[in-house]
């Protein structure tokens, strides 16, 4: 199993461009996940789905658009990008949280470094 | 609303050494809570994770107990390697009835183990 993979790996993008990035996951979870990742910040959910053809904002999802048309593939948008999207983007899944005390272990990609000119 | 506080790095240890990181947390309710590593060059992984009070969750040598009266869960570890060096993250989850059950991440600690 490949588990989550993530292309593209690297990108440069001038401001105003637009681009995509592709998660994949080959563990049949319902839910999929976005997080940016800046220094001194951790990560911050940007959007999140816990299902196909389901998307929800998380904390940072102003600039971004989600996409999950097939349960394995959570696209993120940068429709114009900004330099203050400037980041490293990691895709993360898992399985539904069952029940109150259920467990939400989150199975993460190896990232995508954005640089916005 | 949940949050989660972490001991600020760089830490910097020779090999050997005794690691503690601390990690506290405010949350509604009772979280299930979790301590990831990110490995250089990496994405994170689940490093080992507690459900309930005085639980002890425990992976390649690393601790922590959930502690309720005092919200903290600390990493702790009684000899570091110079492959632990990373980035470690304490993060919780949400556990009442109506959440999807997100985490919430504290800013991460990097640590690095010298020979």
């Amino acid at each position: 199993n490949a588990g989550v993979t993530q292309t593209p790996k690297f990108r440069v993008l001038k401001t105003g461009q637009s681009m995509t990035l592709l998660c994949a996951q080959d563990m049949n979870h319902e839910y999929m996940y976005w997080y940016r990742q800046d220094p001194g910040m951790g990560l911050r959910l940007i959007h999140y789905s816990v299902g196909e053809g389901t998307t929800a904002k998380g904390e940072v999802p102003d600039g971004y658009n989600v996409s999950r048309l097939k349960k394995q593939n959570f696209l993120l948008g940068l429709e114009s990008a900004a330099p203050s999207q400037t980041s490293v983007y990691f895709c993360a899944s898992s399985r539904p949280k069952v029940g109150p005390g259920g467990l939400n272990e989150q199975f993460f990609g190896p990232g995508t470094r954005l640089t916005v000119l | 609303g949940n949050s989660v506080t972490q001991m600020e790095g760089p830490v910097t240890l020779s090999e050997e050494a005794f690691l503690t990181i601390n990690c506290t947390y405010t949350a509604t309710g009772y979280p299930s809570l979790f301590w990831y590593v990110q490995y250089p060059g990496e994405g994170l992984q689940l490093l080992l994770k507690a459900t309930k009070a005085d639980d002890k969750g425990s992976n390649k040598g690393f601790e922590a107990t959930y502690r309720k009266e005092t919200t903290s869960f600390h990493l702790e570890k009684g000899s570091v390697q110079v492959s632990d060096s990373a980035v470690y993250f304490c993060a919780l989850s949400d556990n009442y009835g109506g959440s999807q059950g997100n985490l919430i991440f504290g800013k991460g600690t990097k640590l690095s183990v010298k020979p």
